[in-house]
């Protein structure tokens, strides 16, 4: 298998811009994180999602991030309109009824 | 809430030693714990997965323990090596604020094996 797939790995953009973060899960798993690590307060789960429902959002910082999951193999992180503290590593994790959790390579995003 | 600590922050041991890494949670009542790998500019590797009801699970060099009742979960690596050196963080699976299942993660111990 290979593994959880995110997208971009890297990006750059100006504030007020609009962010979409794109993840691939491990075909089978039924869960889905969305996590967010800084220097300052490591990582955050943002929301998690069971069978492509969300089941916590009461991660996600404010209106400005949304997520969604349309179907059992892909799931967006958006962020719109982006601000520069929103600058970090987004992971997406995928897992089998809650057991090991598998971790994507992140998406490093920097505002300016 | 359930918080998570781990210590030391920061370790830097010679090749060959013996090492412990400590994490500590506040709430017992937990589904499982976790222990992951960082190495810079990469993702976390899953290393262990201990379930509640087990005391410890062990692969290769590495082993966990956990003591549910004290919160506390130990990683043991043997005969550390160069390639041991990366971040590891401990992660608590439990029941959020929601009620619903959540992991909070440490903040991580930064090892460093010199060789």
């Amino acid at each position: 298998d290979a593994g959880v797939i995110q997208s971009p790995r890297h990006e750059v953009t100006e504030m007020g811009q609009e962010v979409t973060l794109r993840c691939k899960p491990i075909s089978g798993h039924d869960y889905l994180f969305w996590y967010r690590q800084t220097m300052m307060r490591g990582l955050e789960l943002l929301i998690y999602f069971n069978n492509n429902v969300p089941i916590d959002d009461s991660g996600m910082p404010e209106d400005r991030f949304s997520a969604k999951m349309p179907n059992a193999s892909f799931s967006t992180l958006k962020i719109q309109p982006s601000e520069p503290r929103d600058s970090a590593v987004y992971f997406c994790a995928s897992s089998a009824s809650g057991n090991t959790i598998y971790f994507g390579e992140g998406s490093w995003l920097t505002v300016v | 809430k359930q918080e998570v600590t781990q210590i030391p922050a920061a370790l830097s041991v010679p090749e060959g030693e013996n090492l412990v890494l400590n994490c500590s949670f506040t709430d017992s009542a937990i589904y499982n714990l976790q222990w992951f790998r960082q190495d810079p500019g990469k993702g976390l590797t899953s290393l262990l997965l201990i379930q509640s009801s087990q005391r410890e699970q062990t692969s290769g060099r590495l082993n966990a323990s956990l003591d549910k009742s004290s919160g506390r979960s130990t990683l043991y690596i043997a005969a550390s090596q160069p390639g041991d050196s990366a971040t590891y963080l401990c992660a608590v699976s439990s029941p959020g604020d929601t009620g619903r299942r959540a992991l909070t993660f440490g903040s991580g111990t930064r090892l460093q094996v010199q060789p």
